[in-house]
């Protein structure tokens, strides 16, 4: 079975600063797909990344980007600039290539400070 | 907005009663999920189907959940004689899984969610 580590249950950051939130994951699979989701307080989950472990390129996506560590299996999230938007629960999730169900870690609260 | 939605957003209930949940996916989308997720934990997964056939169900589903798609679009959860434990947010999500080789996996997206209190 996968699992999925966020060890930093929570982080804090300030405005304008860059924050990196840590992911690890347990594996024997080669091929497979790494996320991050955003849940701001009482609001739904929206997909930050994806990344294919078949790409060796780091994801990026505006403020966010990745460092994918296939051999190391780590996938941490680097935002940039943060924005007080930012603030939200931060949810690393793994899904094997053939299957169908996403593993989630237990989430790094991150809150922007003004 | 053509995102998936979720009725009702909040239900509270008296240990005992049945509840039913609503999801509608994202238009198209072939593939649609249920999580449950608790407080301070990621959502785990559920159930899911494919189109409109079942096609697999986590030990957390009890008998007392069931889950349809009647006819590929939109899925109902149901839970009977509800508990305590059944207490949490109850999320949906779809995607759109392309059969043709190599067409991987797609992205899914949630819903707002649904949450439960049990009383």
């Amino acid at each position: 079975a996968q699992t999925v580590t966020q060890s930093q249950p929570e982080m804090s950051v300030q405005e304008a600063e860059t924050v990196t939130l840590s992911c690890t994951y347990d594996t024997s699979e080669s091929n497979y797909y790494l996320f991050w989701y955003k849940q701001p307080p009482s609001r739904q989950m929206i997909l930050v990344i994806r990344q294919e472990a078949y790409k060796q390129q780091n994801a990026t996506e505006n403020r966010f980007s990745v460092n994918f560590q296939k051999a190391a299996k780590s996938f941490s999230l680097k935002i940039s600039d943060s924005q007080l938007g930012d603030t939200a629960m931060y949810f690393c999730a793994f899904l094997r290539g053939s299957n169908y169900k996403l593993t989630f870690g237990k989430g790094t609260l991150l809150t922007v400070n003004p | 907005d053509t995102g998936v939605s979720q009725d009702p957003r909040h239900k509270i209930t008296k240990r005992g009663q049945n509840v039913t949940f609503r999801c509608d996916p994202i238009s198209e989308h072939n593939r649609l999920y249920w999580y449950r997720q608790t407080l301070g934990q990621g959502p785990e997964f559920l159930t899911y189907f494919q189109n409109e056939a079942q096609l697999e169900k986590s030990r957390l589903l009890s008998d007392r959940f069931s889950a349809e798609r009647p006819k590929g679009s939109f899925s109902t959860l149901e839970i009977q004689r509800t508990e305590q434990g059944d207490s949490a947010m109850y999320l949906c999500a779809s995607s759109l899984v392309d059969s043709k080789p190599g067409g991987g996996q797609e992205t899914q997206y949630f819903g707002p969610g649904t949450r439960l209190l049990v009383l």
